[in-house]
């Protein structure tokens, strides 16, 4: 079946160690795939996205994810976390260019 | 410039009571999107719109929810005879039209739980 999946649904770091959320995706092709972040009671925040060309590709606050097409994944990482950072990290994936397809979340907590 | 508009921000329904909530996305925005998003899980498609068009509601389910978008602006997602499943937080997004680049912006969601 044609789906984003986020294997981790917890994650948890200390302040300043680096950070890697896991996604992998399965669709037919390259899709667009995204990155958004949300905080509590907030809206969906948009990290980065990748369409084509340097898999890797930078976000905003530090953030950058690789593209794999031999792997099908998709992560996202951080060198250093913020206590600020604490939120939860949604993969998406939009495979006809029009509809963005979620994966399940990866609540990430930073611990001081 | 505003972002994506929604309301209520909270609801709260017994079991059997309709509810609506509504959406204003971006000026501008010809796409229009309803997300339902059950607690702890992603945000799952229900509906998306071109202008007033419906271009797929699949996966909506037909017989207690609709949607409608009738100037291609504004638009309302309605439930009928809420159920506790329902409970969920609905999401609204807004893009300027679909494929290269396209980007798509969410409002804060309204969070309805069915008791």
């Amino acid at each position: 079946a044609q789906s984003v999946t986020q294997p981790d649904a917890r994650v948890t770091v200390s302040e300043g160690a680096s950070l890697q959320l896991r996604c992998k995706y399965s669709y037919s092709g390259t899709p667009y795939l995204f990155w958004y972040v949300q905080y509590q009671r907030q809206g969906l925040q948009l990290l980065l996205k990748y369409y084509s060309g340097d898999p890797v590709v930078q976000g905003v606050n530090g953030f950058e994810a690789e593209f794999s097409k031999s792997d099908s994944s998709f992560h996202l990482r951080k060198a250093s976390v913020h206590w600020s950072d604490s939120a939860v990290y949604f993969c998406a994936a939009m495979p006809n260019y029009n509809v963005l397809y979620f994966g399940s979340g990866t609540k990430l907590t930073v611990e001081p | 410039e505003a972002g994506v508009t929604q309301s209520p921000r909270y609801a709260v329904l017994q079991e059997g009571q309709a509810v609506s909530f509504w959406c204003d996305p971006i000026s501008g925005h010809d796409t229009l999107y309803w997300y339902q998003q059950p607690r702890d899980q992603g945000p799952q498609l229900l509906v998306y719109f071109r202008d007033e068009a419906v271009i797929d509601n699949s996966q909506l389910p037909s017989d207690r929810f609709s949607a409608v978008r009738p100037k291609g602006t504004n638009s309302t997602l309605k439930i009928q005879s809420a159920k506790q499943g329902d409970t969920a937080t609905y999401l609204c997004a807004s893009s300027p039209g679909t494929g290269v680049d396209t980007e798509v912006f969410f409002g804060k969601g309204t969070r309805l739980t069915v008791v």
